[in-house]
């Protein structure tokens, strides 16, 4: 079944920009979204299709995906986008990636 | 406004079933895909299952609870369901409701998740 593959954690110092990783096989091909769930919280949409942003959702939230790899980026960042961040895509059933705990030094 | 509400979470033992139910307020229920998607504790997302809207093959499950979970819907009550039978510690975790939206399966609105531990 397909993988996809995040990096346990990632640490910025706050105003600097955090790139998240996700890899899977041939993931470009795919459409990815992307999740942020705080702490004690349910998940919340953040990047659909790869790179757009649901209304409401900061311009510093941004998506790439190409090859192997999409990238969510976060410029600016801030104490509050401290959480656990999922990528997520459709194959022939519903995949997560493991979830990265974004850390705010 | 979305509203998900889940209910039916708590306290079974091993072997044991749950019904749980999720409310869906705010938009055309009957028109849009809804889901269950649970979390371990302390670890990440898992899908579940998936219900359509509409005709030909219409439910979906992870291979860990195939078998064992049944998803239906009520569309005159705008309430999701998810009936778990067969019950194991694995299944421990919080259960959360999950609309989906108008692209490509991907979960634009959530509910605040319902508990549901297996335990002796």
């Amino acid at each position: 079944s397909y993988v996809l593959t995040q990096p346990p954690s990632v640490s910025v110092a706050p105003g600097k920009t955090a790139r998240i990783t996700c890899g899977g096989d041939n993931i470009g091909r795919q459409s990815v979204h992307w999740y942020q769930q705080r702490p004690g919280q349910a998940p919340i949409l953040i990047i659909y299709y790869n790179s757009d942003r649901p209304s409401g959702i900061p311009e510093r939230f941004s998506g790439s995906n190409s090859g192997r790899t999409a990238t969510l980026t976060i410029g600016r960042v801030e104490a509050g986008d401290e959480a656990d961040y999922y990528c997520q895509v459709y194959t022939d059933h519903v995949v997560f990636g493991g979830g990265t705990k974004l850390t705010v030094l | 406004e979305v509203k998900l509400l889940e209910s039916g979470g708590g306290l079974v033992q091993p072997g044991g079933s749950l019904r749980l139910s999720c409310e869906a307020s705010g938009f055309s229920f009957s028109s849009y895909a809804m889901n269950w998607v649970r979390q371990a504790p302390g670890k990440g997302l898992e899908w579940v299952s998936t219900i359509n809207s509409i005709g030909g093959i219409r439910e979906f499950y992870g291979d860990s609870v195939k078998g064992r979970f049944t998803i239906s819907r009520d569309n005159s009550k705008s309430t999701l369901y998810l009936q778990m039978n067969s019950l194991t510690g694995e299944d421990t975790g919080v259960y959360y409701c999950a609309k989906r939206g108008n692209g490509y399966y991907e979960f634009d609105s959530w509910g605040q998740g319902t508990l549901v531990t297996v335990s002796s």
